[in-house]
């Protein structure tokens, strides 16, 4: 199984800013890497896949990149509804798995 | 707006069994691989089952496999995960959610609570 780490736990950002996110896979899985973000008492939705491309109707200040075991999301200047938890998750191979999250918080 | 609908969860013994359904009122189902997750409270995301748009194919993660079984019916335009021998540890919010590479719609999620 592929272990997803992701980093930090929580993120103290003021709005404006840049946020930037980061998650390591235990073993390479190419660009296979999804990034979602999630409100509380709301479904996950779909932010990046392929590691850097943006999913149908996610703004431009969302962008994600890297290959291999290392990859980022970057936010790069928040607004007050980018306050939530964020997950990335590996499809390269079963078990599909996902990490821990970062929670992003107003500073 | 909603494209994905669960339904059936609820308050069940530890051993007791559950069949949870993931219903679309606007897509075609069978044009999609359809997968469950789940989210313990308080918790991260797990993956748990997933099925081609044919059906032919399946996939569990370990810690249900035996246990749970994913199916669709493409005539209902519905997708069902049968959970058998419910734990605590079961307790969740499940969610389903198209796949084609990644997840890319997801339902709101239905709660199943394993009482011990």
């Amino acid at each position: 199984e592929i272990v997803m780490t992701q980093s930090p736990g929580t993120l103290s950002v003021s709005p404006g800013e840049r946020a930037t996110l980061s998650c390591r896979a235990s073993q390479s899985v190419s660009s296979t890497l999804a990034w979602y973000q999630q409100k509380p008492a709301q479904a996950p939705r779909l932010l990046i896949y392929g590691a850097s491309t943006r999913a149908t109707g996610i703004p431009a200040r969302f962008s994600g990149s890297g290959s291999g075991t290392e990859f980022t999301l970057t936010i790069s200047s928040l607004q007050s509804e980018d306050f939530a938890v964020y997950y990335c998750q590996q499809y390269y191979n079963w078990p599909l798995t996902f990490g821990g999250g970062t929670k992003v918080e107003i500073k | 707006e909603v494209q994905l609908l669960e339904s059936g969860g609820g308050l069940v013994q530890r051993g007791e069994s559950l069949r949870i359904s993931c219903a679309s009122p606007g897509l075609i189902l069978s044009n999609y691989a359809m997968n469950w997750l789940r989210q313990a409270p308080g918790k991260g995301l797990e993956w748990v089952s997933g099925i081609s748009g044919s059906g032919d194919d399946t996939y569990y993660a370990d810690s249900v496999k035996g246990r749970f079984t994913i199916s669709r019916d493409n005539s209902r335009n519905t997708v069902y995960l049968q959970m058998n021998s419910l734990r605590a540890e079961d307790t969740a919010v499940y969610y389903c959610a198209t796949r084609s590479n990644a997840f890319n719609m997801w339902g709101q999620g239905t709660m199943v609570t394993v009482s011990s």
